[in-house]
C-alpha cells in the first residue's frame, strides 16, 4: 500500500516568509510524528499527534513553529517568519497506536527546506 | 535523560566483508531499540527493532542486532556487506509512556568499496 507522503519534496524560500509542509500518513495510522534533520543537530523530534491532538509538542524549537492535524489524517507543519537556521529536512512518520509504545514508525521521504 | 551514541561517524568496508555498527544508549527503563537506514534523498527505513524477549533480533536485508543490557549496547551486524548497503545508519531508542518518541544517534555513514 501507499507509504507516508510528504509535500513538497523541496522548498526554497526567502528569509522571513512563512512555509507550510504537508504530511499524509499511512491509512489507519493514528499516531503521527514530525522530526527535523539538520547538519548541526542530527535527527530531532518535533511533535507527536494522536488523532487530531498533540499531547507532546516539546520539540518545537520556537513559537514560530506550529502544527495541526485534521480528520485524524493529514498534518501540516507551519513555520512562520522563516530564519536561515530553519533550513533542514523535515521528516514525517506515522504508526499504529496502542497502549504501549512498540509500534514502529514509517517515515516519509521528507521535505528539504532551504531558507535563502 | 535518554541518549544514543554512535561512536563511528564514518565506516568503510570492502564488499563481502563483515560489518558491525556500534550503538550505546542511556535509558532508565527497558528500552525499545531500533535501527534505521537512510539512503541519499530518502526517508528512514526500519531495519529491525527490539522490544523484549530474544536479545538477538533479525531484520531485513540480512541485518541482525544484539541487545546487551550489561553494556547498554545494541550493535548492528551483517556477515557480508553488499555495495547496495552503502547508506547512513541510525540507531534510536523509543521512549515509553504510551507513544514512541524516538531519540536518534548521530548516525554512521557506511561506504562500501568494491
Amino acid at each position: 500500500g501507499a507509504g507516508v507522503s510528504q509535500s513538497p519534496s523541496n522548498k526554497v524560500t526567502e528569509k522571513g516568509k512563512d512555509v507550510e509542509l504537508r504530511c499524509d500518513p499511512i491509512s489507519g495510522h493514528t499516531a503521527l510524528y514530525w522530526y527535523r534533520q539538520s547538519l548541526g543537530q542530527g535527527l530531532e523530534f518535533l511533535i507527536y499527534f494522536q488523532g487530531n491532538s498533540a499531547p507532546d509538542k516539546s520539540g518545537l524549537p520556537s513559537d514560530r513553529f506550529s502544527a495541526e492535524r485534521t480528520g485524524g489524517s493529514v498534518s501540516t507543519l507551519t513555520i512562520q517568519r522563516t530564519q536561515q537556521e530553519d533550513s533542514a529536512v523535515y521528516l514525517c512518520a506515522s504508526s499504529f497506536s496502542s497502549g504501549n509504545s512498540n509500534q514502529p514508525q514509517h517515515f516519509g521521504d521528507g521535505t528539504r527546506l532551504s531558507i535563502l | 535523560a535518554q541518549s544514543v551514541t554512535q561512536p563511528d561517524i564514518h565506516i568503510t568496508v570492502s564488499e563481502g566483508a563483515s560489518l558491525e555498527l556500534r550503538c550505546n544508549y542511556s535509558y532508565g527503563a527497558t528500552p525499545y531499540l531500533f535501527w534505521y537506514v537512510q539512503s541519499p534523498g530518502q526517508g528512514l527505513q526500519l531495519l529491525l527493532k527490539y522490544f523484549s524477549g530474544d536479545t538477538l533480533v533479525q531484520g531485513i536485508k540480512g541485518f541482525e542486532a544484539e541487545f546487551k543490557r550489561s553494556q547498554s549496547s545494541f550493535n548492528l551486524r551483517k556477515p557480508s556487506v553488499h555495495w547496495s548497503d552503502a547508506a547512513e545508519y541510525f540507531c534510536a531508542v523509543g521512549t515509553s509512556g504510551g507513544y514512541n518518541k524516538l531519540i536518534f544517534g548521530a548516525g554512521t555513514r557506511l561506504a562500501v568499496h568494491p
